[in-house]
């Protein structure tokens, strides 16, 4: 596609329910990343696919998150049993392969609220 | 540890004008990036300028320019003759490339107004 698309735009969950996030990026896009964004804050680094290579989980928060890449392309992250402090803008990036100089491409990001 | 510093969480400008950023940082790797992105209301993130810990220039992108002092590892953005769509959210982000790390980190962000 042109852009990276996540969908939902926008999410509201009860605490304690599980919640799917997905991520479409840039067709021929190897590498793929998550971040999470809470209010007013700076993004918060959670995981990152490169091609094939096994990702790198060093972000995600506790063992209620996960994510997983199909095929190389569309990626879904999972909140399972959803707190109050996972409420925050989800936002994944793509780049054509790891390179330090590229800027990554941003989607326009999924707002969780749990209530 | 804070990696990445931005000192300024809003800052004013007139239109027209030229507005400075600032961004501080704090690495032991030799190589690393430096990133700019804007933040509209809209919440997308635009990259707008990069700069290789090891460039001898500094970077420059349009009305967007990256003032690099590596010994006081500071990365600050300059934004000339700024327009009414500049305001945004600004964050500058940073990789440490020779420690591998996949991950890009970000400062707090600086909230850019320009007055018409």
């Amino acid at each position: 596609g042109a852009g990276v698309s996540q969908s939902p735009s926008n999410k509201v969950t009860e605490k304690g329910k599980d919640v799917e996030l997905r991520c479409d990026p840039i067709s021929g896009h190897t590498a793929l990343y998550w971040y999470r964004q809470s209010l007013g804050q700076g993004l918060e680094f959670l995981i990152y696919f490169q091609g094939n290579s096994a990702p790198d989980k060093s972000g995600l928060p506790s063992d209620r998150f996960s994510a997983e890449r199909t095929g190389g392309s569309v990626s879904t992250l999972t909140i399972q049993r959803t707190q109050q402090e996972d409420s925050a803008v989800y936002l994944c990036a793509s780049s054509p392969r790891d390179r330090v100089n590229y800027g990554y491409t941003f989607g326009s990001g999924t707002r969780l609220t749990v209530v | 540890a804070q990696k990445i510093t931005q000192t300024q969480p809003g800052m004013f400008v007139q239109e027209k004008e030229a507005v400075t950023l600032d961004c501080t940082y704090d690495t032991s790797d030799p190589s690393y990036g430096l990133f700019w992105y804007k933040q509209p209301s809209s919440g997308e993130m635009i990259f707008l300028i990069y700069q290789g810990s090891y460039d001898q220039q500094n970077a420059t992108e349009g009305r967007y320019s990256l003032n690099f002092q590596k010994a006081r590892k500071s990365a600050n953005l300059v934004i000339s003759a700024s327009q009414l769509g500049d305001s945004a959210m600004y964050f500058c982000a940073m990789r440490e490339i020779g420690r591998g790390n996949n991950d890009m980190r970000f400062g707090a962000g600086t909230r850019l107004t320009v007055k018409p």
